[in-house]
Formats: C-alpha cells, structure tokens, sequence
C-alpha cells in the first residue's frame, strides 16, 4: 500500500530554471492538495483540485501551475523558479468527506532549494 | 480574519515528563479542530479531531480538550517517549471547508 508518494525527495536548481513536482496517490481520493511549509508560515495552501481536470488556486498559488489529467496524479510546476520559493513542498490528497474534516493524507515531502 | 496560534513556538522536556501544548483560534464558522503530528522531515500525520460538541478525546499518551467558547484547544502529552518529539500542528476547519493551520509547537523530548 504505497498511499501516497512525492518525488523527488530533493531538488537543487537555478534561478530561472522550471521544475516539476511529482505527486502520485494510490486510494483514488477526489482531492489532492499542494502545500509549501516554511519557517514562520506553517503550511499554506498553494493549489488544490478536486477532481481530475478540476483545478483551483489556493492562498499562495502565484509562480505555480499545476494539471490533474488523472485522478491520482498531481504534478506541481514552477515554470520558471526563484530564490523565495525555496521550501519544502507538501502533497496531500483527501476523500470528499474527509475535506470537512481535515483528513488529510500527506506525502513524505520535496525539499527544494533554488540557487 | 481567520486565524489560528500555538503556544508555545518551541518546547524541551525530559523524557517521562508530561506536557501541553495550547491552540487559540479566531475560524468562525468553527466547524472542527484536528491535531497532526510532524516527525522531522515526514508528512503530518492526524492524531484526533474534535468537534463542537466534544469536550475531551484520548488517543493513546494523547489527550485533547476543546472549548469552543473560548476558541481554545490544547494537546496533552502523558508520560512522554523520545519518539514524541516532533512538531505538532493545530488545523481548524470553517464550515464552508476551509481549513486554516497554526505553525506549529516544536517538541523535543531528551533522555
């Protein structure tokens, strides 16, 4: 039962540069979610999709895209990355009812530092 | 403005040791309040959930209270293990779905 899983773990790249994060779920779940966790700022919600093809912007989803052509894939990229959004990124995906509780499942993480 | 603040930021104790970590928060609606756990460099993991209508839950060595005419919940850790040390994360729930984070409380528990 793999759940839920990110790659990669860790990323190095350049300004300017664009990177795609990998996020694979295998429960079905409806939802999936991106979340950046910085020091200060707690996690904070970049992009969500409820359902494949249906994407939306969450608190802080400016520099991102993101693409949900299947339900359990949801890549995350920056098309062209900067030093501020060096963090460490947190997929997470939720079954419909589990989105009015919190019940989130959350994948291991990318740490991903931008020269 | 929707909020949610932990207390404290950062917490040492020795192993054996008891603990509460403390969560305000301004959602309204309030809908529920989960508690996650953070072991460094993992995902969050769930540990309860509290509703309105709940005063008190236990999960283990873990027991959370809400009082919901306060806004304030907290996290108590009984007879805590090295394996406690993690950062815990308080998330509230608005009723239209919304769920808004607290940076977190910082456990480091020592032998």
């Amino acid at each position: 039962d793999a759940g839920i899983t990110q790659s990669p773990r860790y990323k190095i790249t350049e300004t300017g540069r664009q990177v795609t994060l990998m996020c694979h779920q295998t429960w079905s779940h409806s939802y999936m979610f991106w979340y950046r966790q910085d020091l200060g700022h707690g996690l904070r919600l970049i992009y969500y999709s409820a359902a494949a093809d249906i994407t939306d912007k969450g608190e802080v989803p400016d520099g991102y895209v993101v693409s949900r052509s299947k339900t359990e894939n949801f890549p995350l990229t920056l098309e062209s990355a900067t030093r501020s959004q060096t963090s460490v990124y947190f997929c997470a995906s939720s079954q419909v009812a589990g989105v009015r509780t919190g019940e989130l499942f959350f994948g291991e993480g990318s740490r991903l530092t931008v020269l | 403005k929707n909020q949610v603040e932990q207390s404290p930021q950062s917490l040492i104790i020795l192993e054996g040791k008891n603990c509460t970590l403390q969560c305000n928060y301004t959602v309204s609606p309030f809908s529920n309040l989960r508690w996650y756990k953070q072991d460094t460099g993992r995902g969050p993991v769930s540990l309860t959930i509290m509703t309105f209508s709940e005063n008190t839950k236990s999960n283990g060595r873990y027991t959370a209270t809400l009082d919901a005419d306060t806004k304030q919940s907290s996290l108590h850790i009984t007879a805590s293990q090295l394996s406690d040390s993690a950062s815990y994360i308080c998330v509230v729930s608005s009723s239209g779905g919304k769920l808004i984070f607290g940076q977190g409380t910082e456990l480091s528990v020592k032998p």
